[in-house]
């Protein structure tokens, strides 16, 4: 069965640098959640997308920004990196309909190391 | 606004033993509980998750856990392990009307030989 896709799954930046990380939801999924999970931490919630449309924001620092295209993908821009955005960035895609009742499905991941 | 405490961070059990892996919240609404599971270099998986009903779930792997809403807990239990347990664990909540997940900080399972 088809999972959800992230990329890059490992990258590696300098601080103050950019970082784009692409997620492709399952097909006929249509929303899209962003957590953040620090090394050794729980995973965090910063954004979600249904349908096009940021649907729920948590703990996403104002140098983060993301959007759902046409398609369903989601990008998740940073900038400014610091090395505390040192993290694994998961993406997750729930079904349409009853979305609080749904499972989110996960992807593996992008690993994110700033230096 | 919610919380989730996993009481134990690591858990060692030996091979074929039992285990309990214990999630206990706290919300002012209710609640969807979840429990995933991260096996190392690897994204979450949902292992059984409540939504209503029989208060006893039961998931992949073996796996089964039950709520209990006076103690406000969701304990994931499986009767017998197997080396390929070996990850870490965790707990979310996610309110009513609410898409987002909160997780706890994770217990990590190891069986020993």
């Amino acid at each position: 069965a088809a999972g959800v896709i992230q990329s890059p799954r490992h990258l590696i930046k300098e601080k103050r640098e950019t970082a784009t990380l692409k997620c492709y939801p399952i097909p006929r999924h249509d929303t899209v959640y962003w957590y953040q999970q620090g090394p050794g931490q729980d995973p965090q919630f910063l954004i979600s997308f249904y349908e096009k449309m940021q649907s729920d924001k948590g703990s996403i620092p104002d140098r983060f920004s993301a959007q759902q295209f046409s398609d369903y993908h989601s990008e998740l821009n940073m900038s400014s990196l610091e090395l505390g955005d040192s993290a694994l960035y998961f993406c997750a895609s729930t079904l349409p309909g009853g979305r609080e009742r749904n499972e989110q499905f996960f992807g593996p991941g992008t690993r994110l190391t700033v230096l | 606004a919610q919380s989730v405490t996993q009481l134990d961070s690591q858990v060692p059990v030996f091979e074929e033993a039992p285990v309990e892996l214990r999630c206990n919240y706290s919300s002012s609404v209710s609640v969807y509980l979840f429990w995933y599971v991260q096996y190392p270099n690897q994204g979450l998986q949902l292992l059984l998750k409540y939504l209503s009903g029989s208060t006893l779930v039961k998931g992949i792997n073996g796996f089964e856990a039950e709520f209990n809403k006076s103690q406000t807990s969701f304990h994931l239990r499986k009767p017998s392990v197997h080396i390929s347990d070996t990850a870490e664990y965790f707990c979310a909540v996610r309110p009513f009307g609410n898409e987002k997940l909160t997780f706890g900080t994770g217990t990590r399972l190891t069986i020993i030989p």
